[in-house]
């Protein structure tokens, strides 16, 4: 069975572009999570949805972030506007039923903002 | 922050040593996660413990679980190279929420 894919792995911006970041999650999994990973720190959580409804995006770090599971299967996660400050590992979880679940994560698109 | 003294932090060892990781945390959980994360990849699950329970086993991996100091650890028996990779702990605030700590480097040299 295929993991949690994510597209691109990596993108290097200047500061005011915007990006886009997909994710695949794995197959049946009604939950998924985006968490940012700031360089040598854990990640941390974003937004999570369950089917396409958005259950939490209070952690969002500003308006120029906004994500979208429009058909509750993949997922894509926008910056726009892009801040040095934004430089970090993006990284696509998903589960099974939510709950206490295990979560399994892709990759990551590791992003430089310049 | 709700971590304690789990800061980012490197550990070196030889091939074939013991290591113990600890980390302490300031919400109630009711589990605590143990991730590894390799270079370039996500993280991973290696080992859940829950609050009725005091120590997981899984392999040469071992979990402990104190409660009432809101404090675990990770101890990996007769490293190898290939344990080499960042390790966090994580607890979860709810049903979705998982909290992660900053992590701690172990290099396991040959």
């Amino acid at each position: 069975e295929a993991g949690v894919t994510q597209s691109p792995r990596y993108a290097v911006l200047q500061e005011g572009q915007a990006v886009s970041f997909w994710c695949d999650p794995i197959s049946g999994h009604d939950t998924l999570y985006w968490y940012q990973q700031p360089r040598d720190q854990g990640p941390q959580l974003l937004v999570y949805f369950r089917d396409e409804a958005v259950i939490d995006n209070s952690q969002l770090p500003s308006d120029r972030f906004s994500a979208v599971r429009p058909k509750g299967t993949n997922s894509t996660l926008k910056i726009q506007s892009a801040k040095q400050g934004d430089t970090a590992t993006y990284l696509c979880a998903s589960s099974l039923l939510g709950g206490f679940a295990e979560q399994f994560f892709g990759p990551g698109t590791r992003l430089t903002v310049l | 922050s709700q971590w304690g003294e789990e800061n980012l932090q490197a550990l070196s060892i030889q091939e074939g040593e013991d290591v113990t990781m600890n980390c302490s945390y300031k919400t109630y959980t009711t589990v605590v996660h143990w991730y590894r994360q390799d270079s370039g990849r996500g993280p991973a699950l290696i080992i859940l413990i829950r609050s009725n329970e005091r120590e997981k086993r899984s392999g040469r991996l071992r979990a402990t679980l104190d409660t009432s100091s809101q404090s675990s650890s990770l101890s990996i028996t007769a490293a190898q190279c290939e344990d080499t990779a960042v390790y966090f702990c994580a607890t979860r605030t709810n049903a979705y929420k998982v909290i992660f700590g900053k992590g701690t480097h172990l290099h396991v040299l040959p």
